[in-house]
């Protein structure tokens, strides 16, 4: 059972636009919404992550927006860039619990950014 | 801080053989865990470590044990390799109360034919 779904599972924006990646998940225990950005041939970097308190994020030029209704968050990239380039990943997690289960990921966005 | 180490970073084995990938963190970091990670997949929790001796089962435990002897480091260990273990493997370490907030190594490409 798949309990993050992400999507597109590819996307191609020209510099400057705005990609939007989305996730759903379905556990309603999970209360800790991190992206991570991989580049090839590397680990996982932590991005940006969003607690549901709170409704939006922004750090820097990405941006987490997050419908805790809707069991939905996003991610947002203003000003694109080539170097945004990547695969980015949605997870979720019981971060008040330790987070002892560690980390359930979406299967992955693999993003261009055309010059 | 060197960070998360992993070793080796390649590797090929031969269906039944046995190995064992390494795994360093030098960041003081009580939780470390496993993931692999397949095309299309994205990646899947193997095993994981809350402290020195307490390691648990994940999401995809068949074929693999672990054990915590030490805080620094956390070994996954591959008993009788088969191909569908081809897989990258990344080692991830964080502090127990920001278990989400996950530090990863470089990752592992292993190879079994």
């Amino acid at each position: 059972q798949q309990q993050v779904k992400q999507s597109p599972q590819s996307l191609i924006v020209q510099k400057g636009g705005i990609p939007i990646i989305n996730c759903a998940y379905e556990n309603t225990a999970f209360d800790y919404f991190p992206w991570y950005q991989q580049f090839p041939g590397k680990g996982p970097a932590l991005l940006i992550a969003i607690r549901p308190d709170v409704s939006e994020k922004k750090e820097g030029r990405f941006t987490i927006s997050f419908n805790k209704s809707a069991k939905q968050f996003s991610l947002h990239i203003m000003d694109s860039q080539p170097g945004d380039s990547a695969t980015y990943f949605c997870a979720a997690s019981m971060y008040s619990g330790g987070g002892a289960d560690g980390l359930t990921f979406g299967k992955g966005t693999h993003l261009i950014i055309q010059p | 801080n060197a960070g998360v180490t992993q070793t080796p970073k390649f590797q090929v084995l031969k269906t039944g053989q046995s190995m064992t990938l390494q795994c360093a963190q030098d960041m003081n970091h009580e939780y470390m865990s496993w993931y692999r990670q397949d095309p299309g997949m994205g990646l899947r929790l193997i095993h994981y470590s809350v402290g020195a001796g307490i390691t648990d089962q994940g999401e995809v435990p068949n074929g693999y044990n672990v054990s915590r002897s030490t805080t620094e480091d956390f070994p996954l260990r591959l008993l009788s390799a088969a191909p569908s273990q081809t897989s990258v493997y990344f080692c991830a370490s964080s502090y127990f109360e920001g278990a989400g907030e996950q530090y990863f190594g470089p990752g592992t490409r292993l190879t079994v034919t």
